[in-house]
């Protein structure tokens, strides 16, 4: 495995498109979060997923940001009509609540998906 | 709400100096409290964290160690080198999760 990957890693979209970002986790991973990191900032959360169920979302995920977990697996993140103050780093997460034998590890960070909305 | 403050950057060190990054939290509870590593081009690494009070986090001779008493979870290396230059970020999670709360990041340069 080689690690938490995020497609695509620039993203250039013009003000009012609609954009679409991919995370796969390591692939045991049954926790999947996305954080938003602007310049000179830390990342910030967004939200997060327990296997295929979204379990909390903050209130900087606007309604046009929608996440997605179907299987339990990969996720996406698609901004609807984005805006300028979209522009920053997209950063997918994932982790292991550990169940049984199972025990926890620590979230692993993607390298990122960069927005440039113009 | 939970918050993280930490030392402004960027901070630019000389090899084998000691280096010392302050992270003060406001939560409730007992927060864990870590500390992330971004080295140039790659990803957020964990770099140790601490789950409870007194606890001492340690890795690749960075310590921090967590204080209640003045809600503080400072970053210490004894003696950095050139390879330890990145953005260092301090983060609290106030949940058995990774819901984290980070700090604006500190940039560290070391010279050789």
């Amino acid at each position: 495995d080689t690690g938490v990957s995020q497609d695509p890693r620039h993203k250039i979209t013009k003000r009012g498109q609609n954009v679409t970002f991919r995370c796969d986790p390591i692939s045991e991973h049954n926790r999947l979060y996305w954080y938003r990191q602007t310049l000179g900032q830390g990342p910030e959360f967004l939200t997060y997923f327990q296997n295929e169920a979204q379990l909390e979302k903050s209130r900087l995920l606007s309604d046009r940001f929608s996440a997605e977990r179907p299987k339990g697996s990969f996720s996406t993140l698609e901004i609807q009509r984005t805006e300028q103050g979209d522009s920053a780093m997209y950063l997918c997460a994932s982790s292991l609540l550990g169940q049984g034998p199972l025990r926890d590890t620590e979230a692993f960070f993607g390298q990122g998906t960069r927005l440039t909305v113009v | 709400g939970d918050s993280v403050t930490q030392m402004e950057g960027p901070v630019t060190l000389s090899e084998e100096a000691f280096l010392t990054i302050n992270c003060t939290y406001t939560a409730t509870g007992y927060p864990s409290l870590f500390w992330y590593v971004q080295y140039p081009g790659e990803g957020l690494q964990l770099l140790l964290k601490a789950t409870k009070a007194d606890d001492k986090g340690s890795n690749k001779g960075f310590e921090a160690t967590y204080r209640k008493e003045t809600t503080s979870f400072h970053l210490e290396k004894g003696s950095v080198q050139v390879s330890d230059s990145a953005v260092y970020f301090c983060a609290l999670s106030r949940s058995n999760d990774y819901k984290l709360s980070f700090g604006a990041g500190t940039t560290v340069t070391v010279r050789a």
